[in-house]
């Protein structure tokens, strides 16, 4: 089955600076891969995803990028707030709907 | 919508006790997962349906553990007998398929501990 490794398992950046969190997969027919935010007692959300037909996708500070030939993908935040706090997920896709989670970077942003 | 609902939140008990947790998948949507979070182990998939069918049930750990879907809007996990190393938090989760793989969209999660 398919298998994720996310790195770093922790980060920590002073406000203002950016945030990279790298992921790679196993399987080179995932196809889906997103990202998922969890704050301290809540539920994982879904910040941005990418499919395997696009490169960079962009939302605001937010950025993944996705080399299918190296099989990784990265998660770029900008401009870091201490909002941002949390803990992010990577996850793949190999069968249809079905997601493998990498262990998640916790992020600790400091004002 | 009101979002994935799961019930209870909280859920404490005693070794051997049996555990029912509760999950009402966003309208319309036709897959249901089932997760277990731990520090150790992170978000495991232990089951998940399609349509109310169990699709791939390999992630369940153990016979103690059971899933079931009766309806569109409806799935319960069990756990039975309940033993300490079952505490973590469950989540359910639900996705309106279609081409490719979609949107997972995750309940608030019940914390369960069994003493």
């Amino acid at each position: 089955g398919e298998n994720v490794e996310q790195h770093p398992s922790t980060l920590s950046v002073q406000e203002g600076d950016s945030a990279v969190i790298k992921c790679t997969y196993s399987d080179s027919a995932s196809n889906y891969f997103p990202w998922y935010k969890q704050e301290l007692g809540k539920r994982p959300q879904l910040i941005i995803d990418i499919r395997s037909n696009v490169g960079e996708k962009k939302d605001q500070r937010i950025a993944v990028t996705l080399n299918k030939t190296a099989k990784h993908f990265s998660l770029h935040i900008t401009e870091t707030q201490p909002e941002d706090s949390a803990v992010y997920f990577c996850a793949a896709s190999l069968r249809y709907s079905t997601l493998t989670f990498g262990k998640g970077t916790m992020l600790l942003v400091s004002p | 919508d009101a979002g994935v609902i799961q019930s209870p939140r909280h859920e404490v008990t005693e070794m051997g006790q049996e555990v029912t947790l509760r999950c009402k998948p966003i309208s319309g949507h036709d897959y249901l997962f089932w997760y277990r979070q731990t520090m150790m182990r992170g978000l495991e998939l232990l089951i998940y349906f399609n349509n109310n069918v169990p699709i791939d049930d390999s992630g369940m750990p153990e016979d103690r553990f059971s899933a079931k879907m009766p309806n569109a809007s409806f799935s319960t996990l069990k756990i039975q007998p309940s033993e300490p190393r079952d505490s973590a938090v469950y989540f359910c989760a639900s996705s309106s398929g279609g081409q490719g793989a979609d949107t997972q969209y995750f309940g608030p999660g019940t914390r369960l501990t069994v003493l």
